[in-house]
């Protein structure tokens, strides 16, 4: 079966640290993968989603990035963190297929706080 | 502008009874539409979905109810019993767009004795 895995499950940084938070899948080859974030109060939202290695779209213009150096490794990255990256960090994934329909999968999130 | 709307962000039903959760979308395009259960400190959990083809799926005590003149979709959970309760979310896609899941902001539901 397949698992996902996201670590740390809580960090804390102090303003304008770096930040790398990190997502594997295991069980299944050449999923899509996603990061989303979840501020306090409000649902999901979509930051990046990946379709292959090396492929990365943004949704949302801010100070994160994210990079897929693995097929089954999504990484969600900062060089400088700011406050109103405070938040609940979830990284999902799904079977590939270009206009499928199948639901996302999703890890047990990072709660990240800055200081 | 919220294109998928949980207008009720609590319920309390007791154990036994029917849990109604109301969804609302304002995007005709959406043609795929999910519910998610989510614990605290733990990601949300897929539980049911629904493509636009279709105006009602079940799975086990979880019905998903599309009314698409209304924009309008309904998760019922017959009994309900206290480890549903949690956060639900209902999630929507277009067809061009099937990476781009659209998140509601959730309705907490608790189950009582």
């Amino acid at each position: 079966s397949q698992t996902i895995h996201q670590w740390p499950a809580t960090l804390v940084q102090p303003v304008g640290s770096p930040l790398s938070l990190e997502c594997t899948v295991e069980g299944t080859s050449n999923p899509n993968l996603y990061w989303y974030r979840q501020a306090a109060g409000r649902g999901l939202q979509l930051l990046f989603y990946s379709v292959g290695i090396g492929q990365i779209s943004s949704e949302v213009p801010q100070n994160l990035s994210a990079s897929r150096p693995q097929d089954r490794q999504f990484i969600l990255s900062s060089k400088k963190l700011l406050l109103s990256d405070s938040g609940f960090y979830l990284c999902a994934w799904r079977v590939r297929g270009e206009y499928s329909n199948q639901p996302q999968h999703f890890g047990d999130g990072t709660r990240l706080s800055i200081l | 502008d919220q294109q998928v709307k949980q207008n009720s962000p609590s319920l309390s039903v007791q154990e036994g009874r029917i849990s109604i959760l109301n969804c609302d979308y304002t995007n005709s395009m959406f043609d795929y539409f999910l519910w998610y259960k989510k614990y605290p400190a733990e990601g949300p959990t897929f539980l049911i979905s629904i493509s636009s083809i279709k105006d009602k799926n079940e799975d086990g005590r979880f019905t998903v109810f599309l009314n698409k003149s209304a924009k309008h979709l309904s998760l019922h959970i017959v009994p309900s019993q206290p480890g549903d309760s949690a956060v639900y979310f209902c999630a929507a896609s277009d067809f061009w767009n099937t990476d781009k899941l659209i998140f509601g902001t959730g309705t907490r539901l608790q189950v009582f004795p």
